[in-house]
């Protein structure tokens, strides 16, 4: 069955520069999160669209900016990188809205910045 | 103090042991739970959901959920070295969109 989609899978960037993580759902699948994952925490909810609108917003810095597109991938924008905003970095998608819609996570994006 | 607790271990059993994974949770708004078990730098996967309060079994994977209590629980029977991971508790309150995770519990089976 097909997964979630990130890209790239690992990515180092200096401080001050920009870093673009992409996320394509699952096939059908309408919403798409995404989850900030810092050395042995938790997953932290950053943001969420559903339909190519913003549905939600977590603790998403300022510097950080996404949208999800026509065809539902969407991208997180990252700029004047951080040390601490190294850390693996999941979406997840689900299907329709309301209750309990089960959220499949991909493999992250680990993003490293030097 | 965080919205949803969650004992960080690492927790050490036997193979074939019964392990207990527990969270504890400050928001009454949600309703909908879930255990997602994390292989190392891997994503997260469900293994359970439950809504309202009670009890949900799926083969060696039993979810309790005690809303009076504000506190959830998975039960792993027999447990196999495979079962070693982490494991996330994770809330959500009707209707939004954003999961609410625990810090995680890491579990090893020891063979």
């Amino acid at each position: 069955a097909a997964g979630v989609i990130q890209s790239p899978r690992h990515l180092i960037k200096e401080k001050r520069e920009t870093a673009t993580l992409k996320c394509y759902p699952i096939p059908r699948h309408d919403t798409v999160y995404w989850y900030q994952q810092g050395p042995g925490q938790d997953p932290q909810f950053l943001i969420s669209f559903y339909e190519k609108m913003q549905s939600d917003k977590g603790s998403i810095p300022d510097r950080f900016s996404a949208q999800q597109f026509s065809d539902y991938h969407s991208e997180l924008n990252m700029s004047s990188l951080e040390l601490g905003d190294s850390a693996l970095y999941f979406c997840a998608s689900s299907h329709g809205t309301g209750g309990y819609n089960e959220q499949f996570f991909g493999p992250g994006t680990r993003l490293t910045v030097l | 103090q965080k919205e949803v607790e969650q004992d960080p271990g690492p927790l050490s059993v036997p193979e074939g042991a019964i392990v207990s994974l527990n969270c504890t949770y400050s928001n009454s708004a949600f309703q909908y739970f879930m255990w997602y078990r994390q292989y190392s730098r891997k994503g997260p996967e469900l293994l359970m959901y439950t809504y309202s309060s009670g009890n949900k079994e799926d083969g060696r994977f039993t979810a309790q959920v005690d809303k009076s209590s504000k506190y959830i629980s998975l039960f792993i029977r027999d447990s196999q070295p495979s079962d070693s991971a982490t494991y996330l508790c994770a809330m959500s309150v009707q209707r939004t969109y954003k999961y609410i995770f625990g810090t995680g519990t890491r579990l090893k089976v020891l063979a």
